[in-house]
């Protein structure tokens, strides 16, 4: 059975520092993994998906996340933090067959941003 | 995001209240998903809906009833309720199928729903 643990349910970092929020994922196949954002009062937006191309994937807001499948890790990185971070995200994961778009959810981490 | 649009976006109900919840997307998907956030617990996927059809119920009590149909639309019906039901009810849709996928999907921004 596939499932995803977030290590830490909360991260503060300071305003410029580095952001990494840790995902560790357990799937029978190769999966799809994806980052969610989400801010207060809001749904979940995509920040980025891997699904097999590259191993260090690009997304949205200057986030990154590379895949390691040694390490069954997918973890979340930005380089320098911005305020507008805080947010709580969430790692999901998806086998790669016949599962009609179910994703399984990590329990969520809570980013505070300090200035 | 307008892609997902979820009414109404809060909503106080008593126990013996009825009340539907309503979703619609806007971006030409076929599968369409309710989830339950509550605070401090991982996000709970409730139904999943393919072309109009049901094809996932994660054992949610049957005083939860989905209704979609077509599409575009997805409701989710309420009686009874508890006040343990309270939480942020999160509709999503994706461009999935059964033979392809899956894809990211796209959420709404919620319905807030407090039970009294």
């Amino acid at each position: 059975a596939q499932s995803v643990t977030q290590l830490g349910s909360h991260v503060s970092v300071s305003e410029g520092a580095l952001v990494l929020l840790r995902c560790n994922y357990s799937s029978s196949v190769p999966p799809y993994l994806f980052w969610y954002v989400q801010y207060p009062n809001q749904g979940l937006q995509l920040l980025l998906k891997y699904t097999s191309a590259a191993t260090l994937v690009k997304g949205i807001n200057g986030f990154e996340a590379e895949f390691k499948k040694s390490e069954t890790s997918f973890h979340l990185t930005k380089p320098s933090a911005h305020m507008s971070d805080a947010a709580e995200y969430f790692c999901a994961v998806s086998e790669r067959i016949n599962q009609g778009g179910k994703l399984i959810f990590g329990q969520g981490t809570e980013l505070s941003v300090k200035p | 995001e307008t892609g997902v649009t979820q009414t109404p976006r809060h909503l106080v109900m008593g126990m013996t209240n009825k009340k539907s919840l309503k979703c619609e997307q806007h971006l030409g998907h076929n599968a369409m998903y309710w989830y339950k956030q509550s605070a401090k617990k991982p996000l709970e996927l409730m139904f999943v809906y393919n072309f109009k059809e049901q094809t996932e119920n994660n054992s949610v009590p049957s005083r939860f009833s989905p209704e979609c149909p077509n599409s575009s639309h997805l409701f989710l019906h309420l009686h009874t309720l508890q006040p343990e039901d309270s939480a942020l009810y999160l509709c999503a849709s994706s461009q999935d199928t059964p033979r392809t996928g899956p894809y990211e999907q796209y959420f709404g921004p919620g319905t807030r729903l407090t039970v009294t």
